[in-house]
Formats: C-alpha cells, structure tokens, sequence
C-alpha cells in the first residue's frame, strides 16, 4: 500500500526557533498534501492545503507567516513552524492524496506525524 | 458550511457485540468519504466510499455510503477488545473535513 513517511518523529525545541517536519510519499506521487495538527483527545485540525508548483491554501485562524508550507516536488512537502512558542507544542501530521484511481476517488495516506514539544 | 459530524461521540460495549458508527455531511463538492481509525498515532485508513449503496467490507469491519440522505455507516461486528480507537470519518471535497470522531472501548 502506499506510504507516507514524516521526519523527524518527535522533536523539542526551544521558544523562539523554527522546526521545519518534512511529509514525503514514498511510493506514488501526491499533488497535494495536507498539514494537521491534534491536540490530545480531540480530531485532527485542518492547518493548510499544499499544492504542488503552487501557494499553500490555510485554514482560516492559521498564520501563514508562522507555518511555513513549502510543496517543492511531487513526493516532498515541509512544514516550518517559525518563531516556535510553548502553545505550538502539538502532534502535526500530513496525508498525501493520491491521484484519482479507476473508481474515481482520492484516497488520503497519512504520515505517522510528528511530536512536538516547545521548551 | 461544510461539516461532519458524527455520532455517538463515545460507546463502551461488550467484547463480541456489534457497534454501528455514523457520520453526516453537508459539503459543497463531494469527491469522497473515508474513515481512519485512530489509536496511539496517527490515523490508518480503513475505506474510501465514492458511490452509493456499495458495501466496502474488510474482515468484521463494514461501511457504506448513502449519498441522497448524506451519510455513512461503519459496522464492526464481533467486537475484539482490538478494536478499541477512536474512528475518524472524513469527507473530501475541495478540502478534506474531519468529524470529531467517535471514542469505541471495548470491554474485555
């Protein structure tokens, strides 16, 4: 089945300095992936929409300026977390979307996510 | 607005019985509807559902899309204490939209 991989697994860092998590689809291309992040006990939050060549699309209430998205190829985008404050500490995770199959459909793989905690 | 919700928010049942999970929708663009299940990590895909009254089935799990009443169901039959997790319904139409998910724990 398709993969999606995240680097790193679990970060800490400390306020003030920017993480950047990569999302890579290791066996088929994406052109677009999606960034979440989760709090504990409660759903996946939609942060943004990356789209390969192009601008990222953000959920209203999140800082573009803040989480950089970059989607450079079809298998790698990456998010960086600028300027990190204690309140970013969270568990980001993204899906790739593969490209519509014989059924018509897109399916969503996601990352195993990415732990991180801001000192 | 678009959204997703699902129901029950949390079930406790008997390891052995059947649950039946569900989740509405109102979307402007609806491409598909997949459910996750979710433990520890993050989300493991269970099924994708793009046309209506075709039942996906994987092993004791089941689902099923009604795309004129704007729902799906997911069935477990026989409940192992393994299937406790959090399930994630999530409709995809220009963006991808998630419920809160449902909270399943099975009693042993």
């Amino acid at each position: 089945g398709a993969v999606v991989s995240q680097h790193p697994s679990w970060v800490i860092c400390k306020s003030g300095t920017s993480v950047k998590i990569e999302c890579r689809s290791l066996d088929f291309q994406a052109t677009t992936m999606f960034w979440y992040r989760q709090f504990p006990k409660q759903s996946l939050m939609l942060m943004a929409t990356s789209n390969e060549g192009s601008k990222a699309t953000y959920e209203q209430g999140v800082e573009k300026d803040k989480f950089l998205i970059n989607h450079a190829s079809l298998t790698l985008s990456t998010l960086t977390v600028t300027s990190a404050h204690p309140e970013d500490s969270s568990f980001y995770i993204c899906s790739a979307q593969s490209i519509p199959g014989l059924a018509g459909g897109y399916e969503q793989y996601f990352g195993p996510g990415t732990r991180l905690t801001v000192t | 607005e678009d959204k997703v919700v699902q129901s029950p928010l949390s079930l406790v049942v008997h390891e052995g019985d059947t649950v039946t999970l569900n989740c509405s929708y109102e979307v402007t663009n609806f491409r598909s509807l997949l459910w996750y299940k979710q433990e520890k990590k993050a989300p493991t895909f269970l099924f994708m559902l793009t046309s209506s009254g075709i039942e996906k089935k994987s092993g004791r799990l089941s689902s099923i899309l009604d795309k004129k009443e704007l729902f799906s169901i997911l069935n477990i039959t026989a409940t192992q204490t393994g299937d406790s997790a959090v399930y994630l319904c999530a409709v995809l139409d220009d963006k991808i939209i998630f419920g809160k998910g449902t909270r399943l724990h099975i009693l042993p």
